[in-house]
């Protein structure tokens, strides 16, 4: 069973510019959240999808956005990027039913910006 | 946002201690769970908890769902080395999702 997987690992942006980051579920997984963690922090929950359609959203700008695919991956896009922009960010993937509060999470993907 | 407070903030323990830590909150929640993240990674789940006074064990590892549902409860049994990292207990409401402010947990060997 393949776990979630995230891509890329490490990436460096400068302020006011886009990034995409990328998410590959857990085999028989359907719903994907992602969460930002500051350094020293918990993880604060960004938004999640279910079916391609988000479906719960932090207190995050619409800067921040998502998508999700029909194989369940999904994609954060973040647009004019700040400084306090930086941060872990992690992709959590959850089966459906009784079990879909149950998250699991992958490596992360750590985005600086300067 | 729901604030989830866990305490202590940080442990220094020798191996072979046991640790207790907890998470608090002003709202009542459905369902806790308990994961745990180390340098580099994400958090991994460790325990969920679906009903009020509920103690469900993961190894050593054991947690209860406050009978409150306001709170719940981690303990660790004879820590060993691998145990440190940081813990965080997390609730969801509705579509929503929060996380506690974490317990860094330190194993003395």
């Amino acid at each position: 069973e393949t776990g979630v997987t995230q891509s890329p690992t490490h990436l460096i942006k400068t302020r006011g510019q886009q990034v995409t980051l990328r998410c590959s579920s857990q085999s028989g997984h359907n719903t994907v959240s992602w969460y930002q963690q500051a350094l020293g922090q918990g993880p604060q929950f960004i938004f999640q999808y279910y079916r391609e359609e988000e479906n719960g959203r932090g207190n995050f700008p619409p800067r921040f956005s998502g998508l999700q695919f029909p194989n369940y991956s999904s994609e954060l896009n973040v647009n004019a990027l700040e400084l306090d922009d930086s941060a872990l960010y992690l992709c959590a993937s959850s089966p459906a039913g009784h079990y879909s509060y149950e998250q699991y999470f992958g490596p992360g993907t750590r985005l600086t910006v300067t | 946002g729901q604030q989830l407070n866990q305490s202590p903030q940080s442990m220094f323990i020798q191996e072979g201690e046991d640790v207790s830590m907890n998470c608090t909150s002003s709202s009542i929640f459905n369902t806790w769970l308990w994961y745990k993240q180390e340098p580099g990674e994400g958090p991994v789940l460790l325990i969920a908890l679906y009903k009020a006074g509920e103690l469900t064990s993961n190894g050593r590892l054991t947690a209860q769902f406050g009978i409150t549902r306001k709170d719940s409860f981690l303990n660790i049994s004879a820590s060993i080395p691998s145990d440190v990292g940081i813990y965080f207990c997390a609730v969801n409401t509705g579509n929503q999702f929060y996380f506690g402010t974490g317990t860094s947990l330190t194993v003395i060997p």
